[in-house]
């Protein structure tokens, strides 16, 4: 099992170019997540999608759209990139969003974008 | 709002101590509380998951205790080694499904 996986591992960007971050996980989980990791800021959840078919708005949505493709796949697209959005972007899994068993995020290695 | 508190925000310790690390929080509301790990430049590890009904769990070397009415959890990791060295992470649950996580603690185990 490879888990969580991330497609790129690094990008950089010029001011209003666009791009779509790729995940996938093996695990059958239900839920995923996208989060971004900046320094004193603690990691903060952008969207979410709780099952198949159902994406929700996080703490820091604007400047973010999601698809949830599959059951495996949730990507995360930049539509114009600002240099506010460079940041560690991780993706996660869990079986269920809330509620039932034990619910455990697991995480992937993370994508390293900077924003020019 | 949750907010998550992780204090120190650095630890440096000599090999083979035992040591504490603290998470508080100040919605006692929660459904579960998780330790990661994070090494530098890579994703975050599982360490252990508590749920809000659990008081404690324990694996290996690592014990990790909740106290909800307090809004407090501790990490204890006993007999440290230089590979413990990392960034430790909280995040709590709450019954809506989102999780806070805390700034972390970075520990240093010198051997």
């Amino acid at each position: 099992n490879a888990g969580v996986t991330q497609t790129p591992k690094f990008q950089v960007l010029k001011t209003g170019q666009s791009m779509t971050l790729q995940c996938a996980q093996d695990m059958n989980h239900n839920s995923m997540y996208w989060y971004r990791q900046d320094p004193g800021m603690g990691l903060r959840l952008i969207y979410y999608s709780a099952s198949e078919g159902t994406t929700d708005k996080g703490e820091v949505p604007n400047g973010y759209n999601v698809s949830r493709l599959n059951k495996r796949e949730f990507s995360l697209r930049l539509e114009s990139a600002a240099p506010s959005q460079t940041s560690v972007y991780f993706c996660a899994s869990s079986e269920y969003f809330s509620g039932g068993r034990t619910n455990e995020q697991f995480f992937g290695p993370g994508t390293r974008l900077t924003v020019l | 709002k949750q907010e998550v508190t992780q204090i120190p925000a650095a630890l440096s310790v000599p090999e083979g101590e035992n040591l504490v690390l603290n998470c508080s929080f100040t919605d006692s509301a929660i459904y579960n509380l998780q330790w990661f790990r994070q090494d530098p430049g890579k994703g975050l590890t599982s360490l252990l998951l508590i749920q809000s009904s659990q008081r404690e769990q324990t694996s290996g070397r690592l014990n990790a205790s909740l106290d909800k009415s307090s809004g407090r959890s501790t990490l204890y990791i006993a007999a440290s080694q230089p590979g413990d060295s990392a960034t430790y992470l909280c995040a709590v649950k709450g019954n809506a499904g989102k999780s806070t996580f805390g700034d972390g603690t970075t520990l240093t185990v010198k051997p």
